[in-house]
């Protein structure tokens, strides 16, 4: 696609839920990362996909945090048993392959998550 | 601790004045970046700077990357109101790592007409 997709664009659920999220990157960008932007912490690393490689997961916050990447594409970020403290936009961002200085990122509008 | 250290935190000017605004750090990065991002957007990428001394130009807004690539500014020129929005500095380091950013907080900039 022209740009980086992401839905729903904004979502309320209920303390204990579980939610996904989708991601659906540029189309022929290998890379994909998720990203959390929280009022007043600016945007906290979650997880990169990078091909077919293992991928990045050294900032998904707790083990309720998982995400997947079908075939090289579509990202689905799943969080479980929602906490208020879920709350937050979630930006998804993708990019070519190599040093992130050669491409630079696209970024989706984001999800914005409410936990009621 | 914030890897990246954005002043100031809220800047509000009035169409025509400069400004500058500051990224810091106690690390070295390859590269660093900014974006600007608008309410309900996600951001968008300004501009990237790989060497020390660095300086590059995008109309009205000028980036400078420090000599050491600890810290970066960004400096506009007869801002307008179209330039509000969040300033987000990000930096990536070399090495196995170089595909992940660490972004600051950044700098929501207001332009008033």
């Amino acid at each position: 696609g022209a740009g980086v997709s992401q839905s729903p664009s904004n979502k309320v659920t209920e303390k204990g839920k579980d939610v996904e999220l989708r991601c659906d990157p540029i189309s022929g960008h290998t890379a994909l990362y998720w990203y959390r932007q929280s009022l007043g912490q600016g945007l906290e690393f979650l997880i990169y996909f990078q091909g077919n490689s293992a991928p990045d997961k050294s900032g998904l916050p707790s083990d309720r945090f998982s995400a997947e990447r079908t075939g090289g594409s579509v990202s689905t970020l799943t969080i479980q048993r929602t906490q208020q403290e879920d709350s937050a936009v979630y930006l998804c961002a993708s990019s070519g392959q190599g040093a992130v200085s050669n491409y630079g990122y696209t970024f989706g509008s984001g999800t914005r998550l409410t936990v009621v | 601790t914030q890897l990246l250290e954005q002043s100031p935190q809220f800047l509000s000017i009035q169409e025509g004045e400069n400004l500058t605004v500051y990224c810091n750090s106690s690390s070295v990065f390859s590269s660093l970046q900014w974006y600007r991002q608008e309410p309900g957007e996600g951001p968008v990428l300004l501009v990237t700077v790989v060497t020390g001394g660095e300086v590059k130009k995008l109309k009205r807004l000028t980036f400078q990357f420090g000599d050491a690539r600890k810290d970066s500014s960004l400096h506009i020129t007869a801002a307008q109101p179209g330039d509000t929005g969040l300033y987000l500095c990000a930096g990536a380091k070399s090495g196995g790592s170089n595909y992940k950013l660490t972004f600051g907080k950044g700098t929501l900039l207001t332009v008033n007409p």
